[in-house]
């Protein structure tokens, strides 16, 4: 299977620690999205990323959250210092370029206790 | 992007045709008309896009009015497993209007035995 990938898929952290998301774009994608559900809500955009450029990162907060995407390896959503507000799903999508469809990944699921 | 509208939920019954509408009223020439289905708590699924022409492909087929104010997409034989929340997404292909899908509430499509 050759789409999105997502790791890890579940992750707790305590409130003050930092949280690292993985997304690896489907085989040959180099436009990579993140979107966050919180509980009961539909999903919002964060930021679109090329390789090791943003391109758009309107829907981000602006403090403790930052997102890389190196020329190589995965696309990296950065959580410092979490707090319970932060528990959601966090869901990576990827395109072939930044005009075409976006394909998801599986999500991961932040917990902060 | 336009603001598109969906019943907040349905109904269909197992072996039967599911029809989703979709109004997208204030939609501009150069958006596409996507759908995209979230199963439970999963990543959303691409299901089809088009921009004036019906379009169909093994999961749905997509029907756009002439003057593209609404769309619906039918499902031709439901299963259970095609219970899920559907969205409806205007979205233009051009860098002027950003990347970000915009997923609404969607609807929730109940597929009963």
């Amino acid at each position: 299977n050759a789409g999105v990938m997502q790791n890890p898929r579940h992750l707790v952290r305590r409130r003050g620690q930092e949280a690292r998301l993985r997304c690896s774009p489907m085989k040959g994608h180099s436009h990579v999205y993140w979107y966050r559900q919180l509980p009961e809500e539909g999903l919002k955009f964060m930021v679109y990323l090329q390789k090791e450029n943003i391109i758009d990162e309107s829907g981000m907060p602006k403090e403790r959250f930052s997102a890389e995407f190196p020329k190589e390896g995965p696309s990296i959503l950065r959580i410092q210092q979490v707090v319970r507000g932060d528990s959601a799903a966090y869901f990576c999508a990827s395109s072939l370029g930044g005009i075409q469809t976006q394909y998801f990944g599986p999500g991961t699921r932040l917990l902060v206790l | 992007d336009a603001k598109t509208t969906q019943p907040p939920s349905m109904d269909c019954a197992e072996g039967r045709a599911a029809n989703l509408p979709c109004n997208h009223s204030t939609i501009s020439g150069n958006e596409y008309v996507y759908w995209y289905r979230q199963i439970h708590s999963q990543g959303p699924q691409y299901i089809i896009h088009g921009l004036k022409n019906n379009e169909t492909n093994e999961m749905a087929s997509l029907i756009i009015t002439e003057d593209r104010k609404s769309s619906t997409l039918i499902l031709p034989h439901a299963t259970l497993r095609d219970t899920a929340v559907y969205y409806c997404i205007a979205w233009a292909s051009n860098s002027n209007s950003g990347y970000a899908l915009n997923f609404g509430k969607g609807t929730s499509l109940l597929v009963t035995p």
